[in-house]
């Protein structure tokens, strides 16, 4: 079972900020939420990861909610080449180690 | 260049004729993955490694071996191929030493049994 709910698809206008929502309601206090994209049917491409602060790089920034039940992909300036399926994971070092990828969401960044 | 390669990235077989899609990395990471991607149905991975000699069944392992006998190959072995096997497959590695821990991918193997 996935152990996170994104929407299927999203559209975004370009130059506009794309939001990304995802739900992980049962992460546990050592999981990760990892974000990856994938366009086309090249392998998926690491974004950005956190685990309760808010974190931000150079191509994204993340935000976890309090209760990090919930977390929000921010692409601030989406270009047509951000047009990919975005994944929401959550991972950590104990557990199982498995991966569960889910469906993601498809994002269409519009002109 | 850090990178993990798949071999072949094509491949058309036929039922029953086994085959061996072979990964490589480069990096020295402990843990390697793979995946197997349908439309519709995201990517579902098929067995890990967390290191030499230990290997783990992922969520769709029927079908495959896989084996880690050197840390930067993990070959993943289709016995008797069957056409439900028809799929994009991808091969991925991350270290388990320090973070972030992110996965790097393979460019991914088509593969069609008729």
């Amino acid at each position: 079972d996935a152990k996170t709910t994104q929407p299927t698809s999203m559209d975004c206008a370009e130059g506009r900020a794309a939001n990304l929502p995802c739900n992980h309601s049962t992460i546990s206090g050592n999981e990760y939420v990892y974000w990856y994209r994938q366009i086309h049917s090249q392998g998926p491409q690491y974004i950005i990861h956190g685990l309760k602060n808010n974190e931000t790089n150079e191509m994204a920034s993340l935000i976890i909610t309090e209760d990090r039940k919930s977390s929000t992909l921010i692409l601030p300036h989406a270009t047509l080449r951000d047009t990919a399926v975005y994944y929401c994971i959550v991972w950590g070092t104990s557990g199982t180690y498995k991966y569960i990828f889910g469906t993601g969401t498809r994002l269409k960044v519009l002109a | 260049e850090a990178q993990v390669t798949q071999n072949p990235r094509y491949l058309i077989t036929v039922t029953g004729k086994k085959l061996t899609v072979t990964c490589s990395q480069n990096m020295n990471h402990e843990y390697m993955s793979w995946y197997r991607q349908d439309p519709g149905l995201g990517l579902r991975q098929i067995y890990y490694s967390m290191n030499v000699e230990v290997t783990d069944k992922g969520d769709v392992p029927e079908g495959y071996k896989v084996s880690r006998k050197e840390k930067r190959n993990f070959p993943l072995i289709l016995e008797s191929p069957s056409p439900n096997q028809t799929s994009l497959y991808f091969c991925a590695s991350s270290t388990l030493t320090a973070g972030p821990y992110e996965q790097y991918f393979g460019p991914g193997t088509r593969l069609t049994v008729t």
